[in-house]
């Protein structure tokens, strides 16, 4: 199975800050990497996929880089409606895989 | 606009069985591939299986941690997908995500049903 290691595990920002969220496959899934956003209660959403792409009508201060093996999952300028948890995916082969999430609060 | 609504979850025995629904609209469901998706209280997100369309013969794929025990299945006639969970174990207590796969989009999961809780205790 590939292995999806995320970092931070938590992390606390003011509002207007740059937050980078990483996410490292133990064996390179080229570009097949998504990122979701879970608010508390809710169902997870697409933001990223093809580790890039930034899923239709999602904040354009969201974005994604990265190919291989390393990933990374930026905020330009967090805002409130942010707090949330972030997982990356890989979908490169099974089973799918998640990283074991960020969590991220306003400080 | 994409709807996916699961039913079925309860409170169950260990040993005992469950079988989820989820009822899509708003698309064509034949179309897709769709995903079991859970989530254990206060722990992340695990895949669970998968179904491919009528193209690629319905074929399916679970984790390691059901296999032989869920069976995934699905009636593009009614829009609806299913999973058939056996042989319960405490541990497959979680939230169950009905998933949409976008096979244009690398396979991910691009719709999120609001997810059935299946609780495992005696």
């Amino acid at each position: 199975d590939i292995q999806m290691t995320q970092s931070p595990s938590s992390l606390s920002a003011s509002v207007g800050d740059r937050v980078i969220i990483t996410c490292r496959a133990s064996q390179g899934i080229g570009n097949d990497l998504g990122w979701y956003q879970q608010k508390p209660g809710k169902a997870p959403e697409r933001l990223i996929y093809a580790a890039s792409s930034l899923q239709s009508g999602a904040p354009s201060r969201f974005s994604g880089s990265g190919s291989g093996t390393e990933f990374t999952l930026t905020i330009s300028s967090l805002q409130p409606e942010d707090c949330a948890t972030y997982y990356c995916s890989q979908h490169n082969s099974y089973p799918v895989t998640f990283g074991g999430g960020t969590k991220v609060e306003i400080k | 606009e994409v709807q996916l609504v699961e039913s079925g979850g309860g409170l169950v025995q260990p040993g005992g069985s469950l079988r989820l629904s989820c009822a899509a609209s708003g698309f064509t469901f034949s179309d897709h591939y769709m995903d079991w998706v859970r989530q254990a209280p206060m722990k992340g997100l695990e895949w669970v299986a998968r179904i491919r369309k009528k193209a690629n013969s319905y074929t399916t794929e679970y984790a390691a941690s059901v296999k032989g025990r869920f069976t995934i299945s699905r009636d593009d006639s009614s829009n609806s997908l299913y999973l058939q969970m056996n042989s319960l174990k405490t541990e497959d207590t979680a939230v169950y995500y009905c998933v949409r796969v976008n096979d244009q989009n690398k396979y991910t999961f691009d719709h999120w049903g609001q997810g059935t809780l299946v609780s495992v205790s005696s």
